[in-house]
């Protein structure tokens, strides 16, 4: 079964460019985390969609970023414009739906953002 | 405020010592705590969650309310645990909340 995946690896771009992250979620699994780590600091808790809702956004810093997950499947982060302080690892999780508080959320491989 | 502490960056022990790291939180409610593990190369995967109770790779975390710890252990260190490892609480809005890391070294 594969896993979840992010695209691109690595993205270098200048600051005051657009840059679009992508995520694909394991097939089935409705819930869908985006977190950050900022280099140095901790892994921080970004938005989390249910199927193609915003169930929880509260940890996107501010309107530089847009997260969509349109029809449920795969999501996307746009950072427009980009500054030099969102450099960092971006990573992408995902979980099946459940009754139980939790669920094992599965992590893709990340994202690295250079903003130069 | 919610929070979870790790407070060594950096553990380095010989293989076969025993290995503890350290997780403090701060949480008001039912806390739902979890051990990520992330080896060179290879993305963050659940090592340990607290419910389950059960040892993982021969790593064992219990939940301490009083102390309000969940220290992860493991009686023999082996070369393959060196990794980054990561202390998380789960809130009720299921977002998880990290600890900053702790990079776990076996010396030889």
């Amino acid at each position: 079964e594969a896993g979840v995946t992010q695209f691109p690896s690595h993205s270098v771009i200048e600051k005051g460019q657009t840059v679009t992250l992508r995520c694909d979620p394991i097939s089935g699994h409705d819930n869908l985390y985006w977190y950050r780590r900022v280099m140095g600091k901790e892994i921080k808790f970004l938005l989390h969609f249910v199927k193609e809702s915003k169930q929880d956004e509260s940890g996107m810093p501010n309107n530089r970023f847009l997260a969509e997950r349109t029809g449920g499947t795969y999501s996307t982060l746009k950072v427009q414009p980009a500054e030099l302080e969102d450099s960092g690892v971006y990573f992408c999780a995902s979980s099946p739906p459940s009754l139980l508080t939790y669920n094992e959320q599965f992590f893709g491989p990340g994202t690295r953002l250079t903003v130069l | 405020a919610q929070r979870v502490t790790q407070p060594e960056k950096l553990l380095s022990v010989f293989k076969g010592a025993p290995v503890e790291l350290k997780c403090n939180y701060s949480y008001s409610g039912s806390p739902e705590l979890f051990w990520y593990v992330q080896y060179s190369r290879q993305r963050l995967q659940l090592l340990l969650r607290h419910i389950s109770r059960e040892s993982i790779k021969g790593f064992t975390a219990d939940l301490n309310k009083g102390e309000t710890s969940f220290h992860l252990k493991k009686p023999f260190a082996q070369e393959e645990d060196s990794a980054m490892y990561y202390c998380a609480l789960g809130d009720s809005n299921y977002q998880l909340i990290w600890g900053a890391g702790t990079k776990l070294i076996i010396k030889p």
